[in-house]
């Protein structure tokens, strides 16, 4: 089955510095890759996701990027801002499979 | 439209006891699944379906039963509740469409303690 691992467990930075997560996976099957955040006491929801026919998206000030030789993805959070405090998880799965393999989760703090 | 409603949000057990988690979605998705989430374990998945009538197990399957009579409702069932049990529960659901997103739908989780 499908492994991901993500790095790192916790990440604070400075308001306004950048942010980068990493995961790698190990399912050369797996072509969906999505990211969640996930704040104190709700469920995660999704925030971004790339395809494996792409190797970067971006949406305001998050963008991901993708590695589908190396079997690797990154979370870049640029200008950082308090309340992008949260864990955040990547994920991989088959596109329509429905079944999803999770990082462990990197909980990030923005310190004002 | 609520998505997806889990039900009880906090629960206490004792150990032996049984109980069920509830699972309603109102947004006609086939994929419905339960995770359970520990500190530093990340979301592991316990069971899935993709359909009315159609279950199968996921990551860390012992101690859970489901079924799936409905489209709208994913039940947890634990038959006999243990310490190692204690921990926040999430339903998700996604459709599995050709050239839709794949997005999952989380609830608001559902935090169990087993004494």
């Amino acid at each position: 089955g499908e492994n991901v691992e993500q790095h790192p467990s916790t990440l604070s930075v400075q308001e306004g510095d950048s942010a980068v997560i990493k995961c790698t996976y190990s399912d050369s099957a797996s072509n969906y890759f999505p990211w969640y955040k996930q704040e104190l006491g709700k469920g995660p929801q999704l925030i971004i996701d790339i395809r494996s026919n792409v190797g970067e998206k971006k949406d305001q000030r998050i963008a991901v990027t993708l590695n589908k030789t190396a079997k690797h993805f990154s979370l870049h959070i640029t200008e950082t801002q308090p309340e992008d405090s949260a864990v955040y998880f990547c994920a991989a799965r088959r596109t329509n499979a429905g079944k999803s393999t999770f990082g462990d989760g990197t909980t990030l703090t923005v310190k004002p | 439209n609520a998505g997806v409603t889990q039900t009880p949000k906090f629960q206490v057990l004792k150990t032996g006891q049984s109980m069920t988690l509830q699972c309603a979605q109102d947004m006609n998705h086939e994929y419905m699944s339960w995770y359970r989430q520990d500190p530093g374990m990340g979301l592991r998945l316990i069971h899935y379906s993709v359909g009315a009538g159609i279950t199968d197990q996921g990551e860390v399957p012992n101690g859970y039963n489901v079924s799936r009579s409905t489209t709208e409702d994913f039940p947890l069932r634990l038959l006999s509740a243990a310490p190692s049990q204690t921990s926040v529960y999430f339903c998700a659901i996604s459709t599995v469409l050709p050239a839709t997103t794949g997005e999952l739908f989380f609830g608001e989780g559902s935090r169990l303690t087993v004494l």
